[in-house]
């Protein structure tokens, strides 16, 4: 398996834009999990979801942010309208029950 | 809720040495706890992955033990090398998985 896929890789915005950020997960895992990693807070779950329903988006910051899974092979994180603040790493992982998890290799997103 | 620290939050090493990094749990009921790497500006690696039921595991020069009553995980490293200089973060896992901040290594040759 190719491991968990993101794009893209780096996005550069203007605040006021819409941002979606993509994940493929590894084939047959049931869990997807999206975080967000700061230099000033570290590493943050955002959402997850088990069999495509999402479990507890506590941690997703505010309204402006979403994330949906149509399927079993793709989830998206969408950010409408970004702000400078929402600058950070945003990683996509996924496991197969509670098994060992898989992270993605990542999105810098900076919005400026 | 969770919470999961890690001591010291820096440690640096000459080149041969052996060091153990630890990893503390508030709640000791989880299903898992794995071991991560993360290099500067790149993605996590798993290391490892103790089951609750386990005691430790061992990969290479990489050696991770479980203790779930004492809510305490330690990660070995023998023979340090430069290459191993990375940030090494561990997570628990109950229906998620709670992060702690991670120890910044630096293997010095």
């Amino acid at each position: 398996d190719a491991g968990v896929i993101q794009s893209p890789r780096h996005e550069v915005t203007e605040m006021g834009q819409e941002v979606t950020l993509r994940c493929k997960p590894i084939s047959g895992h049931d869990y997807l999990f999206w975080y967000r990693q700061t230099m000033m807070r570290g590493l943050e779950l955002l959402i997850y979801f088990n069999n495509n329903v999402p479990i507890d988006d506590s941690g997703m910051p505010e309204d402006r942010f979403s994330a949906k899974m149509p399927n079993a092979s793709f989830s998206t994180l969408k950010i409408q309208p970004s702000e400078p603040r929402d600058s950070a790493v945003y990683f996509c992982a996924s496991s197969l029950e509670v098994y060992e998890q898989y992270f993605g290799p990542g999105t810098r997103l900076t919005v400026t | 809720k969770q919470e999961v620290t890690q001591i010291p939050a820096a440690l640096s090493v000459p080149e041969g040495e052996n060091l153990v990094l630890n990893c503390s749990f508030t709640d000791s009921a989880i299903y898992n706890l794995q071991w991560f790497r993360q290099d500067p500006g790149k993605g996590l690696t798993s290391l490892l992955l103790i089951q609750s039921s386990q005691r430790e595991q061992t990969s290479g020069r990489l050696n991770a033990s479980l203790d779930k009553s004492s809510g305490r995980s330690t990660l070995y490293i023998a023979a340090s090398q430069p290459g191993d200089s990375a940030t090494y973060l561990c997570a628990v896992r109950q229906n998620q998985f709670y992060f702690g901040t991670g120890t910044s290594l630096t293997v010095i040759p």
